[in-house]
């Protein structure tokens, strides 16, 4: 079964410059998170949507964060601008709607480095 | 609020022995538990996870955690660590399905031979 596949794996971009990063869930998932992992940090929750909604993004760093899910197999998280301290890993997750519902399933991470 | 704890930051083992790794949390009913480990580059890969019943769950890898209540904690246990296990625990919480995973901020595991 394929897992949650985000893209891009790897991103370098120059400070300004707008960037999105790609998210598909686990198919037939009703959540799917987003966090982001820095070595000060850890890893934070940023946003994440049941059925496509939105139902906390009190994670969101500032105005230049935002996230989409347009339907149940994609979903995009979009920084601008971008600046060098929004370098991190993002990850992108999902979980179930059955009994198995509490366990989420994470992606491989988008490593995003701003320069 | 949820929140989790993991007390050590970075832990060194010898190959061959014994691993406990803390995790304290707080929460308001009884949570759902999770541990989870990170190789260096890579994703986060679920281990084990405790939603209900026996108090002793087991993992992959060999590992295995268990609940207390009493002291609120969460611990990962391994009897015999092998030099692939150096990377990085996180212990999580989260609520009823459909909330979100709360984790602690790690600790890092070395494996000495």
């Amino acid at each position: 079964d394929a897992g949650v596949i985000q893209s891009p794996r790897h991103e370098v971009t120059e400070m300004g410059q707008e960037v999105t990063l790609r998210c598909k869930p686990i198919s037939g998932h009703n959540s799917l998170f987003w966090y982001r992992q820095t070595m000060m940090r850890g890893l934070e929750l940023l946003i994440y949507f049941n059925n496509n909604v939105p139902i906390d993004d009190s994670g969101m760093p500032e105005d230049r964060f935002s996230a989409k899910m347009p339907n149940a197999s994609f979903s995009t998280l979009k920084i601008q601008p971008s600046e060098p301290r929004d370098s991190a890993v993002y990850f992108c997750a999902s979980s179930p709607r059955d009994w198995d519902g509490n366990t989420i399933y994470f992606g491989e991470g988008s490593w995003l480095t701003v320069v | 609020a949820q929140s989790v704890t993991q007390p050590d930051i970075h832990i060194t083992v010898s190959e061959g022995a014994s691993l406990e790794l803390r995790c304290n949390y707080s929460y308001g009913a009884t949570p759902y538990l999770f541990w989870y480990v990170q190789s260096p580059g890579q994703g986060l890969q679920l281990l084990l996870k405790y939603f209900s019943g026996d108090t002793l769950v087991q993992g992959i890898k060999g590992f295995e955690a268990e609940f207390k209540r009493s002291q609120s904690s969460f611990n990962l246990r391994k009897p015999s660590v092998h030099w692939s296990d150096a990377a990085e625990y996180f212990c999580a919480v989260k609520g009823q399905a459909g909330t979100a995973l709360i984790f602690g901020k790690g600790t890092t595991l070395s494996v000495s031979s």
